[in-house]
């Protein structure tokens, strides 16, 4: 099945601090999703993106179909940031969605 | 908006018993899955499902079986609840659209441990 890799793993940020948050993938695919896990557990989905760039707010992320990544900036980051990225990728029209193991976010006063 | 409802946050179970987990979305999504997720490992999928009475493995189904009876309600069963399936249960609800371009929304987690 499709690999999916991000980094790194863990991160600390001083509040302020600007971030960039990779995930690889070793396949074509046509749905690619950032998902943030707040401390108490819920995964809010941050973009859909499969290719180009997108913008919200402090977040913007940019996906390079043909190069196999995708990119998550966090600027002026907020301790409210804190939490787990997810990266999850679908191969196919109709597959499951796999996902990477996180990057673990940690953004200090 | 969007609203997926688990009907726990936290849940303690004893070894052997029989584990009951439910899930109700209320925007009249097609598509519905759960997830466990445990440190290290992201989440993964256990089962999906994409119509009322249909269902689908995932990549770890095993000792885990699922029900879906009303097209806005998505169960999980624990037919003998082990200590290896203490973790973190996520349930997911999507729209159904062509290409595969639908966005994943995710209620608030299950805490399961088993004693």
């Amino acid at each position: 099945g499709i690999q999916v890799e991000q980094s790194p793993p863990d991160l600390i940020l001083q509040e302020g601090a600007n971030s960039t948050l990779r995930c690889n993938f070793s396949d074509s695919v046509n749905n690619l999703q950032w998902f943030h896990q707040n401390p108490w557990g819920q995964l809010i989905n941050l973009f859909y993106i499969p290719s180009g760039t997108k913008q919200n707010g402090r977040l913007s992320a940019t996906t390079v179909a043909t190069e196999r990544y995708s990119l998550l900036y966090i600027s002026s980051s907020q301790t409210t940031d804190s939490g787990v990225y997810f990266c999850a990728v679908r191969p196919e029209s109709w597959g499951k969605l796999q996902f990477g193991a996180g990057t673990q976010v940690v953004v200090t006063p | 908006d969007v609203k997926v409802t688990q009907s726990s946050r936290y849940l303690v179970k004893r070894t052997g018993e029989k584990v009951f987990l439910e899930c109700v979305q209320d925007m009249d999504h097609e598509n519905m899955f759960w997830y466990r997720q445990d440190p290290g490992l992201g989440l993964r999928l256990i089962y999906f499902s994409y119509d009322v009475k249909m269902k689908e493995k995932g990549d770890i189904p095993e000792g885990y079986s699922v029900s879906r009876e009303k097209k806005e309600r998505f169960s999980l069963i624990l037919e003998s609840a082990s200590t290896n399936q203490t973790s973190m249960y996520l349930c997911a609800s999507s729209p159904q659209r062509g290409g595969g371009q639908e966005t994943q929304y995710f209620g608030p987690g299950t805490r399961l441990l088993v004693l």
